[in-house]
């Protein structure tokens, strides 16, 4: 199994370009997240999905958009990055909690995106 | 505040030291979990308990819900081990949410 992978790792836009960061899972996990990792803060959560068609928002959403065409992929787009939007972006999966019951996250190696 | 407190923000310690690495949380909830971000950036998922005691070679987490605290303890610690270590909490309410700490950047010196 490749795990959870994304793409690409590195990532240098202009402030106002779009892009879509890459995040696929072939565990058969129902339950996928995006999260940015900015210096002195923990990680936080952008959107998540817990199956095919189902998307909802995280802590910071503004700015971002994702979709769950398949199980498999959860694309995360950026409509116009800002530079405030600079920092490390993490893809997780896991399978689908039940009863409030979490489980064993898997997470991407990142994608590092600078906005000038 | 966050509901999410780790401490010490940083440690460092000699090879084959005990350490203990703290979690303090300040909402009611269902999970919770220790996650290791090695230097290069990969995170991975250590443990996640809901109540008692975890062990798995020499790392062991426990949680007190009840004094809402876990502690991650590191024993015969080795410059390996070297990376942040986060936790993470599952609040209470079905939400299908992490919410993280800090973390706590742990250096092993040989």
């Amino acid at each position: 199994n490749a795990g959870v992978t994304q793409t690409p790792k590195f990532q240098v836009l202009k402030t106002g370009q779009s892009m879509t960061l890459q995040c696929a899972q072939d565990m058969n996990h129902e339950y996928m997240s995006w999260y940015r990792q900015d210096p002195g803060m923990g990680l936080r959560l952008i959107h998540y999905s817990v199956g095919a068609g189902i998307t909802d928002q995280g802590e910071v959403p503004n700015g971002y958009n994702v979709s769950r065409s398949t199980t498999e992929d959860f694309p995360l787009r950026l409509l116009s990055a800002a530079p405030s939007q600079t920092s490390v972006y993490f893809c997780a999966s896991s399978l689908r909690w039940k009863g409030g019951h979490s489980y064993e996250q898997y997470f991407g190696p990142g994608t590092r995106l600078t906005v000038t | 505040k966050n509901e999410v407190e780790q401490s010490p923000q940083n440690l460092t310690a000699q090879e084959g030291e005990f350490i203990t690495i703290n979690c303090s949380y300040s909402v009611g909830i269902s999970a919770l979990h220790w996650l290791q971000q090695h230097p290069g950036g990969g995170i991975v998922s250590l443990f996640m308990l809901s109540s008692g005691k975890k062990k798995h070679g020499r790392l062991i987490a426990t949680i007190n819900i009840q004094e809402k605290h876990s502690s991650l303890h590191i024993t015969a610690s080795h410059p390996r081990d070297s990376a942040v270590y986060i936790c993470a909490v599952v609040t209470q309410g079905g939400s299908e949410k992490l919410v993280f700490g800090k973390g706590m950047k742990l250096t092993v010196n040989p």
